[in-house]
């Protein structure tokens, strides 16, 4: 069965710490995303990947940054956490051309306190 | 990015009732995707659509791509408690690697 796994389901983490959300997927797709969800707001892209090494902003990038060392890996990290990144975290990842859209991971909920 | 207009929000229905969603774009699409996500959960595909006028059916769900190609649709018939969740609508960007996604509708199946 193709999966995209988020290595934690939920974090607690305090204020000012860097924080990592890892994503693996085996599927080898080449493209890779990060959303955050919050009740009313939807699926807000964060960073996204077309390529090892590559990266591009989505709608709202400040206080994350990503990481794509290897293919079947992009990482999301929070440099400074804050009260206001508390939030539901999904990674996606897709084929070029996304013809079959995206699968997602189960996502991680982040808490910041 | 581009906002996709999905309505309604919410929905609070009766198990057996039908349910009817909608989503419009304010640009012409060649695909529309609907997902579904369960609580505490990633969306799962539910349905794709390729061509406008296409109507797809997946078990007790029908997804239609509408003609003018900036809308879509999904029904569910005789909804059940495993129904609940929250649905998206989603539609790509030009180069179609990068989906744009609707608000969502959440849906509460009342036994």
């Amino acid at each position: 069965d193709v999966k995209v796994t988020q290595s934690s389901r939920y974090l607690v983490k305090r204020t000012g710490e860097k924080v990592f959300l890892e994503c693996v997927q085996d599927m080898d797709h080449e493209n890779m995303f990060w959303y955050r969800q919050d009740p009313g707001l939807g699926l807000r892209l964060i960073y996204f990947s077309y390529d090892v090494k590559m990266k591009e902003k989505g709608d709202i990038p400040e206080g994350y940054s990503v990481s794509r060392e290897k293919k079947e890996r992009f990482s999301l990290i929070l440099e400074s956490a804050s009260t206001n990144q508390t939030s539901m975290y999904l990674c996606a990842s897709s084929f070029m051309g996304g013809q079959y859209g995206y699968t997602f991971g189960s996502g991680t909920r982040l808490t910041v306190v | 990015g581009q906002q996709l207009n999905q309505s309604p929000q919410s929905m609070f229905i009766q198990e057996g009732e039908d349910v009817s969603m909608n989503c419009t774009s304010s640009s012409i699409f060649n695909t529309w995707l609907w997902y579904k996500q369960d609580p505490g959960e990633g969306p799962v595909l539910l349905i794709a659509l390729y061509k406008a006028g296409e109507l797809t059916s997946n078990g007790r769900l029908t997804a239609q791509f509408g003609i003018t190609r900036k809308d879509s649709f999904l029904n569910i018939s005789a909804s059940i408690p495993s129904d609940v969740g929250i649905y998206f609508c989603a539609g790509p960007s030009n180069t179609g690697n990068q989906f744009y996604f609707g608000t969502g509708t959440s849906l509460t199946v009342i036994p």
